[in-house]
Formats: C-alpha cells, structure tokens, sequence
C-alpha cells in the first residue's frame, strides 16, 4: 500500500461549489503539506503543517482551507471553486528527527478540473 | 525569498546519449532535492545534497551541489527511455518566516527517443 494516499484521484466540479480533497499517510510523519502544480510554475506550497496543532499558509493560500483532523490526515478545502483553481494538487509529508534531511514524501496527485 | 531557475526547460536526447540538468539558486543552498515525476503522477525522490561540493549516486544518476556557484546539477549518463519524466529540484529554506520550507525550480521536461 501506498505512503501516501489522496482521494479523489481526478475531480470535476463547477464554479462556485465547495471540494475537499483529502491526504493521509502511514508514514508516521508531523509534517504535512498542500500544493498546487500548475504547467510551467513549479509547485508552489498552499499549507503546511509542522504537527497537529500548527496550520500554516504558504505562498498561495487564497481561496484554500485546511484541516489537520489526526496526525495522519491533512484535507484542503475550496470554499468556492473558480476555474483559475484548475491544477494538480500534491499531498506531501516529512520528517526532520529521521536522518536530518526532512525529505519530503508525495502523494500521487488530484487533478482538478472546475468548468 | 529563494527563487530557483532550472535549465533546459525541456531536452530530448537519444537514448545512450548522457544529458545534463542544472538548477540555479538565487541565494545560498542549505539543502537541494531532486525528484523525477511521470506526467500526471507524483513525486519520485531521487536524493538529497547538504554539503558544497557533495556528489551523490543512484544507478545511473549523479547530482551535485557547487555551493559557491548556488547551483547543483544533475547527469545521466547513458540515458534510457525509462528516464524520461520532468525532473524538479527543490531547494531547502534556511531563514526568516520560510525556514524549513522548499522552494522548487520549473522543472525540466526530459524525452528520451529509443
């Protein structure tokens, strides 16, 4: 099974409605993080979260919401969808107390569409 | 904040033939990753450099870290059409409100023709 998993895996939705998109992992990892990867720009980070009771906002956070529900599960939330949220969205998790190098770990991507 | 500019944005090589990608930082590297990602897919971890001047191995891939230079480049040497994927590098944050976060580069579309 999979370190990390998202759910869904590919999304259609319409402008305006609510999605979630949820993370979990059985890596035992603090760390969790949301981003977005739109064709040309990289990955650009929208949430992280260093433990359960520490939410953060990346560089790009308008428009996007989270919960850390456990340890393990990490969700992100479009409060109202617009189509420039069209993206591949990656889970990823890490772990700075193993081996010192707080690599991070992906998930296999959401691909959302918003018509 | 840290930019990273990686080039060439796209290489199409023919397999066997060994290929270069570099990544150029705009302020000091404490940490690069590289990951290799399959159209649509997730990230692959590739490895990790700390140290100026660190080399580090995996099958038929090299990375490097030139420190002075900010930059840290990545070979394959004899390339397969299982090479093929975009390769991001992803630098570690060191200061101020970033610290502990990555930065990534645009990634470099690699094509490998059998």
């Amino acid at each position: 099974d999979a370190d990390v998993t998202q759910t869904p895996r590919n999304r259609i939705t319409k402008t305006g409605k609510r999605i979630m998109l949820e993370c979990s992992q059985t890596k035992g990892h603090d760390r969790m993080y949301w981003y977005r990867q739109d064709p040309g720009l990289g990955l650009r980070l929208i949430y992280y979260s260093f433990d359960v009771k520490d939410i953060n906002k990346g560089e790009i956070s308008d428009g996007y919401s989270v919960s850390r529900q456990a340890q393990a599960k990490f969700s992100l939330s479009l409060e109202s969808a617009i189509p420039n949220q069209t993206a591949l969205y990656f889970c990823a998790t890490s772990d700075p107390w193993t081996g010192g190098t707080d690599t991070q770990y992906f998930g296999p991507g959401t691909r959302l569409t918003v018509l | 904040s840290q930019e990273l500019e990686q080039s060439p944005q796209s290489l199409i090589v023919q397999e066997g033939k060994n290929l270069t990608i570099n990544c150029t930082s705009s302020k000091t590297l404490y940490g690069l990753y590289w990951y290799k990602q399959k159209y649509g897919e997730g990230l692959i971890f590739l490895m990790m450099l700390q140290k100026g001047g660190e080399e580090k191995s995996h099958e038929k891939i090299t990375a490097k870290l030139d420190e002075k230079k900010q930059q840290s480049s990545l070979h394959i040497t004899a390339s397969q059409p299982s090479h093929a994927g975009i390769y991001l590098c992803g630098a570690l944050n060191a200061g101020g409100t970033s610290y502990g976060k990555l930065t990534f580069g645009q990634g470099t579309i690699l094509t490998v023709h059998p």
